[in-house]
């Protein structure tokens, strides 16, 4: 059964730093791209970054590029996402989701409040 | 970016009914497009990929169509656990980017 589980959300300050991290089990891990996909409270869903099986491809939204970095360790089967210089509109649910022609599985999310 | 509208953006419906939302993109995306519904609280949970192709495990009942810029996703009679924020997202080119939702409600 594929599995997906976020972790690392909390409050931070703006301007602060926060990792999140996704375990992932039940598939090839080192064989898929993944991603981070965030939704503010209230709000739709928004692309983050994702990055490629053996992590030699990352891609980023605009807003995120330069403050937030995605990484993985296929040997720990886990996804990362260094977020620094934090924004109040950076607030939101974090999930990781799997790509297969679509995200086709998702975790259940970590939510990052950034407030002062 | 590729910007996707979503019409309607609330839809009223009931049960047994048959409803469609409309998703359009501002440039042809092909066929890269994936339909979610999501649930409050929960995680979205994809329905429809590559724009017509069900995902295992979904229902009959939920059909995608479209190619280019216009995309269609029809359910063809809604049950109680279809009412939900369904999304439409674009995965032709970066960055991906959804549609705003439509909130199928009774």
């Amino acid at each position: 059964e594929v599995q997906l589980v976020e972790s690392g959300g909390g409050l931070v300050v703006p301007g602060g730093s926060l990792r999140l991290s996704c375990a992932a089990s039940g598939f090839p891990f080192s064989t898929y791209w993944m991603n981070w996909v965030r939704q503010a409270p209230g709000k739709g869903l928004e692309w983050v970054a994702n990055i490629k099986g053996d992590g030699s491809k990352t891609f980023y939204v605009d807003s995120v590029r330069g403050r937030f970095t995605i990484s993985r360790d296929n040997a720990k089967n886990s996804l990362y996402l260094q977020m620094n210089s934090l924004r109040v509109d950076d607030t939101a649910v974090y999930y990781c989701a799997r790509f297969a022609w679509s995200l086709d599985y998702w975790g259940q999310g970590a939510l990052v409040t950034v407030s002062s | 970016d590729i910007q996707m509208t979503q019409s309607p953006d609330t839809l009223s419906a009931s049960v047994g009914d048959r409803v469609t939302i409309t998703c359009r993109a501002s440039e042809s995306i092909s066929s890269w497009l994936a339909w979610y519904h999501q649930k409050p609280g929960k995680a979205p949970k994809l329905l429809i990929y590559k724009a017509s192709n069900l995902e295992t495990g979904v229902p009959s009942r939920f059909t995608g169509s479209g190619s280019g810029t216009e995309f269609t996703l029809t359910i063809s009679s809604l049950q109680p656990d279809d009412f939900a924020t369904y999304y439409c997202q674009q995965y032709n080119s970066y960055p991906y980017t959804f549609g705003q939702g439509t909130k199928l409600e009774i």
